[in-house]
């Protein structure tokens, strides 16, 4: 899978928009781009994912780059239930049904 | 609330106990997977099920061993484990065993070896 790269950490402003980069510049013509989140003590939550298209969703927004080297996950409210560990993953179809975490980024989400 | 559920949230286990842990969902999807999470670390995957065949053992010590009895349920067997063995184990399930369909997932049980 091409690998990611995403801040270790950020911090947002509750109410605002929270905007969250990552880099997945050996992204294949046919890789999906997903967005999972964790919050602390519970599983990972499914947000959004996209292919070449930004897509959006009751959750978030994806915004992929014309050339598909980086994407930016938008959370337009940040609220502090937001504040979690967010995950930008590369899929690829023949890696089959992989899912493959990498780091992510801790947001936390500041009155 | 997730529509994936496991069972039990918390276990504590000997080394030399047997135990399982169950996860159910009944989104009629067709895909099932268990991933072992460190602390403060991302979920690593362990192993696929597509249309309850084994279809992915991410290299796994025998002392786990999958089983998935029917399309929605789908068992973690734990024998002879190693403290290093505690962590956070989670379930989640697709629609179909393919890339464009999402991962949902449970909430864990959260696994300590003494």
């Amino acid at each position: 899978d091409a690998k990611t790269t995403q801040p270790t950490s950020m911090d947002c402003a509750e109410g605002r928009a929270a905007n969250l980069p990552c880099n997945h510049s050996t992204i294949s013509g046919n890789e999906y781009v997903y967005w999972y989140r964790q919050i602390h003590s519970q599983g990972p939550q499914y947000i959004i994912h996209g292919l070449k298209n930004n897509e959006t969703n009751e959750m978030a927004s994806l915004i992929i780059t014309e050339d598909r080297k980086s994407s930016t996950l938008i959370l337009p409210h940040a609220t502090l239930r937001d504040t979690a560990v967010y995950y930008c993953i590369v899929r690829a179809p023949r890696t089959g049904n992989k899912l493959t975490f990498g780091g992510g980024t801790r947001v936390l989400v500041k009155p | 609330d997730t529509e994936v559920t496991q069972t039990p949230k918390h276990l504590v286990m000997g080394m030399t106990n047997k135990k399982s842990l169950k996860c159910e969902q009944h989104m009629g999807h067709r895909a099932m997977y268990w991933y072992k999470q460190k602390a403060k670390k991302p979920p690593e995957l362990m192993f696929v099920y597509s249309y309850e065949k084994l279809s992915i053992n991410e290299s796994v010590p025998s002392r786990f061993s999958p089983e998935c009895p029917n399309s929605s349920l789908l068992n973690l067997h734990l024998h002879a484990l190693q403290p290093e063995d505690s962590a956070l184990y989670l379930c989640a399930s697709s629609q179909y065993d393919n890339y464009n369909s999402p991962l949902h997932f449970g909430n864990g049980t959260r696994l300590t070896v003494t």
